[in-house]
């Protein structure tokens, strides 16, 4: 079945960098787009880019665009997201999804805390 | 971006009646080429990932309980849960895939009364 894994809880100081790892199994690596999206605690739901890992084409969510860099390693079926120039308010909780087609999130991995604090 | 309004904010349902939460959109969501609506509703329990409950506005994810319906077009959505168990207590986002930015409502928190 479809699984994505994620790396675990990161604490970071402001101004640092964060990178999250987002493992898949279960599926054709290629052919499926991977998402970021996070959450603030307490918050909604913030949509921050997705990587094509077949070409690892990009879009991002402009207001976090210049911070937020995302590749993937096709030998190991992952894909990763770091965020740069970290401020208290990226702490939340950042989720990889996996697009079924067109920007439906079907599959989600479990999540991962970041906290940025001094 | 097109903005996505949930309402109401919260609802509180006694157990076996019925939960309805509106969504609307800023701009049609319904794709004239496939005669879609590009709307989803996703559940997210406490501590876990949102999970995907409908899709194309009315398409209910496999394994999902029948209880769970969607319906509406255009940029009027309605997410019904009838006879509302224990275990259906969560905040319900509703997302528009139409267009990038994907976005999401601002969630609508669902307990029992």
């Amino acid at each position: 079945q479809v699984q994505l894994v994620q790396s675990g809880a990161e604490v970071q100081k402001p101004g640092a960098s964060v990178k999250v790892s987002c493992k898949t199994s279960g599926y054709t690596f290629t052919s499926h787009y991977i998402h970021w999206v996070r959450q603030a605690p307490g918050q909604g739901l913030e949509w921050l880019g997705t990587i094509n890992p077949s070409d690892a084409r990009k879009g991002h969510a402009q207001k976090i665009q210049d911070r937020l860099t995302m590749t993937r390693d096709t030998s190991t079926n992952t894909v990763y997201m770091e965020l740069s120039s970290l401020r208290s308010e990226d702490t939340a909780v950042y989720y990889c999804a996996r697009e079924e087609r067109d920007q439906l999130l079907m599959h989600w991995g479990q999540g991962t805390l970041v906290i940025v604090s001094s | 971006d097109i903005v996505m309004t949930q309402s109401p904010g919260s609802l509180a349902v006694s157990l076996g009646e019925r939960a309805t939460i509106n969504c609307k959109s800023s701009q049609s969501l319904l794709y004239s080429s496939n005669n879609k609506n590009y709307l989803g509703w996703f559940r997210q329990k406490p501590g876990q990932p949102p999970q995907l409950v409908i899709y194309w506005a009315s398409t209910r994810q496999s394994g999902v309980p029948a209880r769970f319906s969607g319906s509406g077009s255009g940029t009027d959505f309605t997410l019904t849960i009838d006879s509302l168990q224990a275990e259906d207590v969560a905040v319900y986002y509703c997302q528009q895939y139409y267009t990038t930015p994907p976005t999401f409502g601002q969630g609508t928190k669902v307990e029992i009364k």
